[in-house]
């Protein structure tokens, strides 16, 4: 089954500590993002990755960090700087990133508490 | 800058009920994208349509059918014999070719069919 994955699909942390949330895709998709969703908000978009090696901000990149050093693998990671990380967080990819033409899939989504 | 809206937050219908959840977006490029996706509890988002500018030819799937109008900037939804299942958060979204392409949301409409 080719799909997108997410883990853990909830997740608690104390603040001041870093939390990396995992996002695997076997879809052999180029173009990947990580949304945040807050209740009664549409997705803000944090990060993507057009190819490997290469990631580009989104409108809402501080207090996070990514990476892309596989095709299938971009890990999100919640920095203790990010000032209201409580949030759901959403994994998507999409085959080419050019022009948004092809439509994005999504991945579960790990709600994450930090208390 | 691109802005799609969707200005029903909730709409709660009986079972067998049609339903319209609307979308209106905002762009001066003239070639993008919009999508529509569902939310259902378990939080992902699933993709059910993709339209470009170009084609305003209105869509029909089964229960489900989509009304493009570029003369209103109107992209809206029908439900048709609303059943249970149907229960979710309903996102229109668009992209922009030549803009600053990324998926810009709308913050949803939480629709309830109640049985």
């Amino acid at each position: 089954d080719g799909g997108i994955t997410q883990s853990p699909k909830y997740l608690f942390r104390k603040e001041g500590q870093n939390v990396t949330l995992s996002c695997e895709q076997n879809l052999n998709h180029d173009a990947m993002y990580w949304y945040r969703q807050d209740p009664g908000q549409g997705l803000r978009l944090i990060y993507y990755s057009q190819i490997v090696n290469d990631f580009q901000k989104g409108d809402i990149a501080e207090g996070y960090s990514v990476s892309r050093e596989k095709k299938e693998s971009f890990p999100l990671t919640v920095t203790s700087a990010q000032k209201n990380p409580t949030a759901f967080y959403l994994c998507a990819s999409s085959t080419d990133y050019v022009g948004g033409i092809y439509e994005q899939y999504f991945g579960p989504g790990t709600r994450l508490t930090v208390t | 800058a691109q802005k799609v809206t969707q200005a029903q937050t909730e709409i709660s219908v009986v079972e067998k009920e049609d339903v319209t959840l609307d979308c209106v977006y905002e762009t001066r490029d003239t070639t993008y994208y919009l999508f529509w996706y569902k939310q259902p509890p378990s939080g992902e988002l699933v993709f059910l349509i993709r339209r470009n500018s170009f084609d305003e030819q209105n869509e029909i799937s089964g229960r489900y059918s989509w009304n493009f109008q570029k003369s209103t900037s109107s992209f809206n939804f029908t439900i048709t014999a609303s059943q249970v299942v149907d229960s979710a958060v309903y996102f229109c979204a668009l992209i922009t070719q030549g803009g600053s392409e990324k998926l810009v949301f709308g913050k949803g409409t939480k629709l309830t069919v109640n049985p």
